[in-house]
């Protein structure tokens, strides 16, 4: 079965500073995982995806995240947060084959960005 | 661009009250999805369908029913509305084939049962 963590419901930055949103999975079939950004009152917008064509995938909006099989990670970054970064993220796992794209989703981060 | 729309931003229903909630998509996709998001708990399938008059029930698909009548139109229906059902619901659709292919989300309706 497949699962989502994500740590920490809310993160708070400074403008300028380091963005890193934790998302850790379990998966008994190879792994799809996204990334979804929330802005206030709107509904979810794909940021990146990761479909094991290349390990560090680049997003949108200069976000990042890297798929680490090990760590059983897939962590986002972005090396220099903006205002507009404010918004609940969210992690997602597909579940796999056969399954119409179903995909479970973490708990969301919270992200403030402190100017 | 994917666009998918829902009939309502806000709604306001009372206790007991049938409740519709409308879904449309304009890009042909064959897969459709109905959740719910509370906080601390993310998105959470209400239910899934695949293709039109096909439905399959999601995690917490208890209080709800769904019609799909027309690919592009996926309802939602609370038979009798309760206050643990206020929410925000949100509508997704997605291609059918293919396991790396994203959803495509709505703005989301918020819906208060008092």
């Amino acid at each position: 079965a497949q699962s989502v963590t994500q740590l920490g419901s809310h993160v708070s930055v400074s403008e300028g500073a380091l963005v890193l949103l934790r998302c850790n999975y379990s998966s008994s079939v190879p792994p799809y995982l996204f990334w979804y950004v929330q802005y206030p009152n709107q509904g979810l917008q794909l940021l990146l995806k990761y479909t094991s064509a290349a390990t560090l995938v680049k997003g949108i909006n200069g976000f990042e995240a890297e798929f680490k099989k090990s760590e059983t990670s897939f962590h986002l970054t972005k090396p220099s947060a903006h205002m507009s970064d404010a918004a609940e993220y969210f992690c997602a796992v597909s579940k796999g084959n056969n399954q119409g794209g179903k995909l479970i989703f973490g708990q969301g981060t919270e992200l403030s960005v402190k100017p | 661009d994917v666009k998918v729309t829902q009939s309502s931003r806000y709604l306001v229903k009372r206790t007991g009250e049938k409740v519709f909630l409308e879904c449309v998509q304009d890009m042909d996709h064959e897969n459709m999805f109905w959740y719910r998001q509370d906080p601390g708990l993310g998105l959470r399938l209400i239910y899934f369908s695949y293709d039109v008059k096909m439905k399959e029930k999601g995690d917490i698909p208890e209080g709800y029913s769904v019609s799909r009548e027309k690919k592009e139109r996926f309802s939602l229906i609370l038979e009798s509305a309760s206050t643990n059902q206020t929410s925000m619901y949100l509508c997704a659709s997605r291609i059918g084939t293919g396991v790396s292919y994203e959803q495509y989300f709505g703005p989301g309706t918020r819906l208060t049962v008092t």
